[in-house]
C-alpha cells in the first residue's frame, strides 16, 4: 500500500530564513507526488506535482522540491519564507493504476515568525 | 478561471438527520473525488466518479452513497448523521488520467449536534 509520512506536524521559522518540509512516501510502483497548501478556512491548493521527467520541481509562491528515489523523499523548500507562507501543507501521493484517488499526509503548519 | 463549487459552505444537522452535498466540477471536468477531514485531521477519500459512474471507492460508510449526474455535478447524500460525520467534506475535479491534477473545491463545513 502506498502512503507518505510528514515529519513534524508543526514547523516554525523566522521570516526570511529558509523553508523546508519534509515528506517520505512509501510506494512498491512509482509513485506521482503532489504538495497542496491549506490556508484556514480554506480549500487544499496545489503547490506543485512531480509525475515523470525531472526530480527538481518548481512550483508557486517560489516553493520548489525534489524527487528523490534513493531516500523515497519529496521534501518542500523555500529558500525565504515569507509571512504569507503560514498555513497547513499536505503532501500527497497517488500512482499508476491506484484510480487517481489522493493518500494524504497527516500535514505540517508552518508558522512564520518575525 | 472558474473553480469547483460546493454548496452548502456551511451545515448544522441534528443526530440521525439526513444532509445533502452538492459539488460542481471546474468546466471539461469529467472526474470528481470526495474526500472527508476530520478536526486536525488529514483529507481521507470517500469516493470518486468518471463520466458519472463509480470509478473508486475508499472508506466512505454504508450510510453514505453519491453519484454523478449528466452534467458531470455530483452529490453526496448522508444518512442516520452521527457525531463523528462532523468534518470539512472536499470536493476536487480533474479531468480523466492518473497524472492530471486534482482542483480542490473550498469544501462544506458540517457540523452535527
Amino acid at each position: 500500500a502506498q502512503s507518505v509520512t510528514q515529519l513534524g506536524s508543526h514547523v516554525s521559522v523566522s521570516e526570511g530564513a529558509l523553508v523546508l518540509l519534509r515528506c517520505n512516501y512509501s510506494s512498491s510502483v512509482p509513485p506521482y507526488l503532489f504538495w497542496y497548501v491549506q490556508y484556514p478556512n480554506q480549500g487544499l491548493q496545489l503547490l506543485l506535482k512531480y509525475t515523470t521527467g525531472a526530480t527538481l520541481v518548481k512550483g508557486i509562491n517560489g516553493f520548489e522540491a525534489e524527487f528523490k528515489k534513493s531516500e523515497t523523499s519529496f521534501h518542500l523548500t523555500k529558500p525565504s519564507a515569507h509571512m504569507s507562507d503560514a498555513a497547513e501543507y499536505f503532501c500527497a501521493v497517488t500512482f499508476t493504476g491506484g484510480g487517481n484517488k489522493l493518500t494524504f499526509g497527516t500535514g505540517t503548519q508552518l508558522k512564520v515568525e518575525l | 478561471a472558474a473553480g469547483v463549487i460546493q454548496s452548502p459552505r456551511h451545515l448544522i444537522k441534528e443526530k440521525r438527520e439526513t444532509a445533502t452535498l452538492k459539488c460542481y466540477p471546474i468546466p471539461r471536468h469529467d472526474t470528481v473525488y470526495w474526500y472527508q477531514q476530520g478536526p486536525g485531521q488529514d483529507p481521507q477519500f470517500l469516493i470518486s466518479f468518471y463520466e458519472k459512474m463509480q470509478s473508486d471507492k475508499g472508506s466512505i460508510p454504508d450510510r453514505f452513497s453519491a453519484q454523478q449526474f449528466s452534467d458531470y455535478h455530483s452529490e453526496l447524500n448522508m444518512s442516520s448523521l452521527e457525531l463523528g460525520d462532523s468534518a470539512l467534506y472536499f470536493c476536487a475535479s480533474s479531468t480523466a488520467g492518473t497524472m492530471e491534477t486534482q482542483y480542490f473545491g473550498p469544501g462544506t463545513r458540517l457540523l452535527v449536534l
